[in-house]
């Protein structure tokens, strides 16, 4: 079975551009999250897809990060402009359905450097 | 709200060594509880978890106990061997929160020979 797949798994951009990360998600897997690592935290969780809808965002920077995932499968974050704090590791998740009794599948994730 | 505090590393032994690294959480109700590795250049991945108080969660060789007295979730290997040189999370997901995990900083591991 093939795991959650993310590209690109590195990207470096100047301040105050735009950058998009892809994910995905581990087939047939109705949740997806995408969760921001920073150097020395553990990963937070941004937002949280049920199928194409919005379970979870409430610790998504709304002003510059955004994120969807139209057809229930494939997802996109986008930060526009990015800002020098969000150099980070950005992680993907799936699981099954998005109650707690599923286990989350991380892929590689993307390390994105805003210099 | 809910938090995780883990052992600041690098921890380093030597293969063969007994591995401790002590997570400790505040939840509200009794939450569930997970030890994710990291392993280099690879995504997280579940080594076990516990579901209820003094439940004991295990696989290759580590394992952990869920505490609630002590509100603890302590990882423990008997013998470290070089492969297991990895990051270490620990992280809980409350009961009713959907299925939203709350991570600790998390603790590297270096095993040398």
């Amino acid at each position: 079975e093939a795991g959650v797949a993310q590209s690109p798994r590195y990207k470096i951009i100047e301040k105050r551009q735009s950058v998009a990360f892809w994910c995905n998600p581990i087939s047939g897997h109705a949740t997806l999250y995408w969760y921001q690592q920073i150097l020395g935290q553990g990963p937070k969780l941004l937002i949280q897809f049920q199928n194409n809808g919005v379970v979870d965002d409430s610790q998504l920077p709304k002003d510059r990060f955004s994120a969807e995932r139209l057809k229930g499968v494939d997802s996109t974050l986008k930060i526009q402009p990015a800002k020098l704090e969000d150099s980070a590791v950005y992680l993907c998740a799936s699981s099954m359905e998005g109650d707690s009794s599923y286990e989350q599948y991380f892929g590689p994730g993307t390390r994105l450097t805003v210099t | 709200g809910n938090s995780v505090t883990q052992m600041e590393g690098p921890v380093t032994l030597s293969e063969e060594a007994f591995l401790t690294i002590n997570c400790t959480y505040t939840a509200t109700g009794y939450p569930s509880l997970f030890w994710y590795v990291q392993y280099p250049g690879e995504g997280l991945q579940l080594l076990l978890k516990a579901t209820k108080a003094d439940d004991k969660g295990s696989n290759k060789g580590f394992e952990a106990t869920y505490r609630k007295e002590t509100t603890s979730f302590h990882l423990e290997k008997g013998s470290v061997q070089v492969s297991d040189s990895a990051v270490y999370f620990c992280a809980l997901r409350s009961r009713g929160g959907g299925n939203k995990l709350t991570f600790g900083t998390g603790t590297q591991l270096k095993v040398e020979l």
